[in-house]
């Protein structure tokens, strides 16, 4: 079974310059997650889709950052204008469809290997 | 709201020795809590996990982790350390019925040949 994709694995923008993700989750994967890691932290959530409805973006700093989800399978997420504290590794995770409850009802998150981004 | 605190950014063993990684979480309601561990340009990888079943839970490469709700704490064991293991762990916590992941700030593992 092939795992979460993301393109590209690197990527070096300038300050104030534009930048989008890519990520193909899991076959049959119903929710996509996308994380930003900053060096030296734990991931965290920026948006969390089921299909192709938004469930979770309220750590999506909106004013820069947007992601979409057209057809319910692959996600972007995009940067624009970037900023230096952008600088981070961009994860991207999918799962079955959000549980609905009980306490064997959690379903694995598979993650992509990430996009390394460095603003200059 | 949740939160996880990983006690130790940097966490150095002997090869063979005993790994002890601390987590300790905060939740106002019953957690799942994980552990995973990512090795370098790779992503994360489900060590284990706790959904309210057993509370010593078994994982992957020998690890296990024990749920003390007295003590609020999910720490990571191994009997004996491989060069291998070495990476990066997260402690994560969920809130029961939900797949949003909060995650600790994460601790590195070295092993000392």
């Amino acid at each position: 079974e092939a795992g979460v994709a993301q393109s590209p694995r690197y990527k070096i923008i300038e300050k104030r310059q534009s930048v989008a993700f890519w990520c193909n989750p899991i076959s049959g994967h119903a929710t996509l997650y996308w994380y930003q890691q900053i060096l030296g932290q734990g991931p965290k959530l920026l948006i969390q889709f089921q299909n192709n409805g938004v469930v979770d973006d309220s750590q999506l700093p909106k004013d820069r950052f947007s992601a979409e989800r057209l057809k319910g399978v692959d996600s972007t997420l995009k940067i624009q204008p970037a900023k230096l504290e952008d600088s981070a590794v961009y994860l991207c995770a999918s799962s079955l469809k959000e549980s609905s409850g009980g306490a064997k009802s959690y379903n694995e998150q598979f993650f992509g290997p990430g996009t390394r981004l460095t603003v200059l | 709201a949740q939160s996880v605190t990983q006690l130790g950014s940097h966490v150095s063993v002997s090869e063979g020795a005993l790994v002890l990684l601390r987590c300790n979480y905060s939740s106002s309601v019953p957690p799942y809590l994980f552990w995973y561990v990512q090795y370098p340009n790779q992503g994360l990888q489900l060590l284990l996990k706790y959904t309210s079943a057993a509370t010593l839970v078994k994982g992957i490469n020998g690890f296990e982790a024990e749920f003390k709700k007295s003590e609020t704490s999910f720490h990571l064991t191994k009997p004996s350390a491989h060069m291998s293991d070495a990476a990066e762990y997260f402690c994560a916590v969920s809130r029961w019925g939900a797949q949003k992941l909060v995650f600790g700030q994460g601790t590195r593992l070295t092993i000392n040949p």
